[in-house]
């Protein structure tokens, strides 16, 4: 089964600072890799996926994720956050055995940024 | 892109009654659609999995007869809490996949659920 680990449950910063939010993944398989955001009382919106190909995937809203598989790592960055990122933010996995159709998630790491 | 849209957005309703989500996808065709159930601060656990023309397909532990899934159509998943108590309250969320990977999942916009 697989299974994502995101280890900082928020993570504060101030507006225009760098940010990393961590994600690490456990699969004995192949797997595609997910970053979505969440704004209170809202749906997931997708931010970027990685699916195959260059391992510096970039996203929407000037985020980017780099995927390491010896480190089993996809880690969320962004160079210069706004107070408008402040948001729960998912990563997901979904892998071979399941047809790549189930999404499992990690725990989530809420974003504070402020002025 | 891709739109799923889902209602209610929040719903009240009594303990003891029956409470139906919609969750459509508005511009493309969902042979399958995933119904999450999300608590306060934590992440979002797959309930179902909803096929078109077939019976979902419910993870561990979720109990089919309270929870409900109909896909009758490419476009229309409803998940219905039945007889619904309050420890059933939480954010409700559906979500579609358009064919190929070029969007990933679409989610839907979530619908908060409370038993009084």
């Amino acid at each position: 089964a697989q299974s994502v680990t995101q280890l900082d449950s928020q993570v504060p910063v101030f507006e225009e600072a760098p940010v990393e939010l961590r994600c690490n993944y456990s699969s004995s398989v192949s797997v595609y890799l997910f970053w979505y955001v969440q704004y209170p009382n809202q749906g997931l919106q997708l931010l970027l996926k990685y699916l195959s190909g260059s391992t510096l995937v970039k996203g929407i809203n000037g985020f980017e994720a780099e995927f390491n598989k010896s480190q089993t790592s996809f880690h969320l960055r962004k160079p210069s956050v706004h107070i408008s990122d402040t948001a729960e933010y998912f990563c997901a996995v979904s892998a071979l055995n399941t047809g790549f159709q189930k999404l499992v998630f990690g725990t989530g790491t809420r974003l504070l940024v402020s002025p | 892109g891709a739109v799923v849209s889902q209602h209610p957005s929040r719903v009240i309703c009594k303990s003891g009654t029956s409470v139906k989500i919609e969750c459509r996808s508005l511009d493309f065709q969902a042979t399958t659609m995933f119904w999450y159930r999300q608590f306060p601060k934590q992440s979002l656990m797959l309930m179902a999995t909803s096929n078109e023309g077939s019976k979902a397909t419910y993870e561990q532990g979720v109990e089919k007869d309270k929870f409900l899934i109909n896909h009758a159509s490419l476009t229309l998943s409803t998940l219905t809490v039945t007889s619904a108590h309050p420890e059933d309250s939480s954010f409700y969320i559906c979500s579609a996949r358009d064919k190929g990977w070029g969007n990933g999942y679409t989610f839907g916009s979530g619908t908060r659920l409370t038993v009084v």
